[in-house]
């Protein structure tokens, strides 16, 4: 079983809020992904780490940031949420060459 | 175009029924990774391949690098291998995923 954490699992917020997704992973890998996935479409990559304070956009672009201070959390901001956020964010780790491994996912939903 | 299809979209089959789900990709690979996604929306990584065969239990994955193609079968299927099936290009070199848009199956008893 994966130790890959994300919190919250749910959340509703209006327009306009500052929210933060944590994804944290107990098993010291130094790759790490955000990835959203709208309902019944695929996932794509928004943000990407290979290791602490390395952080790399993705192929959607995205009015998220992400931060990599420590090895074992990848938090994911939004500056000021909007309806169009809603959506699905699922963080994943992996080391180099290995399957990655997926968080449960955080469903957001923004009014 | 997307870069990683899949086929079918959706599958219904009977309880013990054989099941072949295809992956077709367009870009360079080191590899290829077949993906459950259950209802509540986790996801658990059942395969990563980058030639032949692998099988796990009643499931077994083929590439065939060649053709740019990947099957997942599950052999003597049951209602709870219903999930999103889903397949993944890891582009070379890059480490970057690719996924396909999913296969919906439901298994009914």
């Amino acid at each position: 079983e994966a130790d890959i954490y994300q919190t919250p699992r749910y959340l509703v917020i209006g327009t306009g809020k500052k929210i933060t997704l944590e994804c944290s992973q107990t098993m010291g890998h130094d790759k790490m992904y955000w990835y959203q996935q709208d309902p019944g479409m695929e996932l794509h990559l928004i943000h990407y780490s290979y290791g602490v304070n390395s952080t790399e956009k993705g192929d959607l672009s995205s009015e998220s940031t992400v931060s990599r201070i420590r090895t074992e959390h990848f938090p994911l901001t939004l500056e000021s949420a909007r309806p169009s956020h809603t959506s699905q964010y699922l963080c994943a780790s992996n080391r180099p060459g290995e399957t990655q491994y997926f968080g449960p996912g955080t469903r957001l939903l923004v009014l | 175009k997307n870069e990683v299809e899949q086929s079918p979209q959706n599958l219904t089959a009977q309880e013990g029924e054989f099941i072949t789900i295809n992956c077709s990709y367009s870009v360079g690979i080191s590899a290829l990774h077949w993906l459950q996604q259950h209802p509540g929306g986790g996801i658990v990584s059942l395969f990563m391949l980058s030639s032949g065969k692998k099988k796990h239990g009643r499931l077994i994955a083929t590439i065939n690098i060649q053709e740019k193609h990947s099957s997942l079968h599950i052999t003597a299927s049951h209602p709870r291998d219903s999930a999103v099936y889903i397949c993944a290009a890891l582009e070379g070199g890059s480490e970057k995923l690719v996924f396909g848009k999913g296969t919906k199956l439901t298994v009914n008893p």
